[in-house]
């Protein structure tokens, strides 16, 4: 069964204190994984898109990876800004998205 | 830039009430999503579509259906509202080629 589990549930931070975000999967035939951001009553916001294993994306201070079994997003040098739920995604072979359930995060200055 | 735009940001109906989500996109993608989110189960699939007229069901289609007459727009039907279909109702669209979903605001639902 496609799974999908996000790592912490909640993670508090101080302006500046760099930190990862988890998302491990199990699907048959991983064919993308995406990041996405949620602000508080709004739609999620599109992140990122990793394919493969090793692969790496960037946007300022967030990157994102990708390994067989999970992919990690990094936050370097937060601000109050970046504080939001941070969605993960994985492709399923019928050509929709399994998401976890999330991680929130919050950076107090 | 993607735009996926929803009817309704906020709703408020009766039990029984027939009910209409309606979601258009402006990028001429060939898919569109409904999904519905919840404190602790997070983003769940209800409906998708590939093309105009068709229709797949996703994980919880129960009490749901789906309409789609023209490419840009999907409609999410409530038959028969009922309270544990209050939920935040969010569309989203991709195309074929590149798989990235892009999402409306939602549309919050309160069914009394």
């Amino acid at each position: 069964e496609d799974q999908v589990t996000q790592s912490p549930e909640a993670l508090r931070l101080q302006e500046g204190e760099s930190s990862s975000l988890n998302c491990s999967y199990t699907v048959s035939g991983l064919r993308g994984l995406f990041w996405y951001r949620q602000d508080p009553g709004k739609g999620p916001e599109f992140l990122f898109t990793l394919y493969s294993a090793g692969e790496e994306k960037e946007k300022e201070r967030l990157k994102a990876t990708l390994t067989k079994k999970e992919s990690f997003l990094h936050i370097t040098a937060p601000k109050p800004e970046d504080s939001a739920t941070y969605l993960c995604a994985v492709l399923r072979s019928q050509g929709n998205l399994i998401f976890g359930k999330g991680t929130k995060l919050s950076v107090k200055p | 830039d993607v735009k996926v735009t929803q009817s309704s940001r906020y709703l408020v109906k009766r039990t029984g009430e027939k009910v209409f989500l309606e979601c258009v996109q402006d990028m001429d993608h060939e898919n569109m999503f409904w999904y519905r989110q919840d404190p602790g189960l997070g983003l769940r699939l209800i409906y998708f579509s590939y093309d105009v007229k068709m229709k797949e069901k996703g994980d919880i289609p129960e009490g749901y259906s789906v309409s789609r007459e023209k490419k840009e727009r999907f409609s999410l039907i409530l038959e028969s509202a009922s309270t544990n279909q209050t939920s935040m109702y969010l569309c989203a669209s991709s195309s074929t080629g590149a798989k990235t979903q892009y999402f409306g605001p939602g549309t919050r639902l309160l069914v009394l």
